[in-house]
C-alpha cells in the first residue's frame, strides 16, 4: 500500500544533542512537509519541499534544518534540541501538480520526540 | 492576522448526532479541510469544501458558508471509535494551509 512512513515512532534525546528524524513515502508525491505539533495545539508548519525547492517558514528557528536527498526521503535535523522542542513531528506529502491548487495532505504516523 | 476558531472540547453520546463548528478569518480562501486525529496519531483526511453547501459522505457531512466564514462537521450515529480530535484547516490565497487547534470529541456510552 502507498504510504508515508516515519522512523522512529518515538525518539528520546538529551538536551543539546543533535537528532535526526526521517520520513519516506511511496506515493511518489512532489511535495513533502514537516510539522511540529504540541499537545492540543494546531500542527505548525516548519518547512516544505516542492520537489527540490526548499521553503522555510519565516518563524521556523534556525535550530531546525531539513534535507531531501531524493523524491522518496526527507529528513528533519534538530541541531541542539531544547526542552521546548519536545513534540510530535509529523511528515506529510501532497501530489504537487503542475497547477497551484489546494491539495489533500497525507500524513505519516509521526515521531514523538522527548528531550531529557 | 489569520485565525481558525473551533471549540476546544465537546461531549456526545454514542448513537447521537454532533455538530462541530469552525469559523475562520484568513487572507483569501481556497477551500477548507476537515481532518480527524486520534490521540497520538497523525491526522487523516475527512472532507474538503470549496463551494457553499453541504457535502455528505456516509455518517460524516461537512458544510461551508464562505460569506459567513463558517463551516461545520456533522457526525451522525456516533460510535465510540469517533472519539478523536477534529481539525479544521483553511487554504488561504497563497495556498498556505492554516490549521485550527482542533476540537476534542469525547463519546460516552
Amino acid at each position: 500500500d502507498a504510504m508515508v512512513i516515519q522512523n522512529p515512532r518515538y525518539q528520546v534525546t538529551q538536551f543539546g544533542k543533535p537528532v535526526t528524524l526521517s520520513c519516506s513515502q511511496t506515493l511518489n508525491h512532489n511535495v513533502m512537509y514537516w510539522y511540529q505539533q504540541k499537545s492540543s495545539q494546531a500542527p505548525k508548519l516548519l518547512f516544505h519541499y516542492y520537489d527540490k525547492d526548499f521553503n522555510n517558514e519565516a518563524d521556523t528557528p534556525d535550530n531546525f534544518q531539513s534535507r531531501r536527498p531524493n523524491t522518496s526521503f526527507c529528513f528533519l535535523d534538530i541541531r541542539s534540541p531544547g526542552l521546548g522542542d519536545a513534540a510530535m513531528y509529523l511528515c506529510a506529502t501532497s501530489s504537487g501538480g503542475a497547477q497551484r491548487v489546494q491539495e489533500t495532505q497525507y500524513f505519516g504516523p509521526g515521531t514523538r520526540l522527548l528531550v531529557l | 492576522g489569520q485565525n481558525i476558531d473551533q471549540p476546544t472540547e465537546m461531549t456526545a453520546t454514542e448513537g447521537a448526532i454532533v455538530q462541530i463548528n469552525c469559523t475562520y478569518q484568513t487572507s483569501g480562501f481556497n477551500g477548507l479541510f476537515w481532518y480527524q486525529q486520534h490521540a497520538g496519531e497523525a491526522p487523516t483526511f475527512l472532507s474538503y469544501n470549496v463551494l457553499d453547501g453541504l457535502e455528505e459522505k456516509g455518517r460524516f457531512s461537512s458544510f461551508l458558508s464562505r460569506s459567513k466564514g463558517y463551516s461545520y462537521l456533522l457526525l451522525k450515529e456516533l460510535q465510540m471509535k469517533d472519539s478523536a480530535s477534529y481539525l479544521c484547516a483553511v487554504v488561504n490565497s497563497n495556498y498556505q494551509l492554516i490549521w485550527g487547534a482542533g476540537t476534542k470529541l469525547i463519546i460516552k456510552p
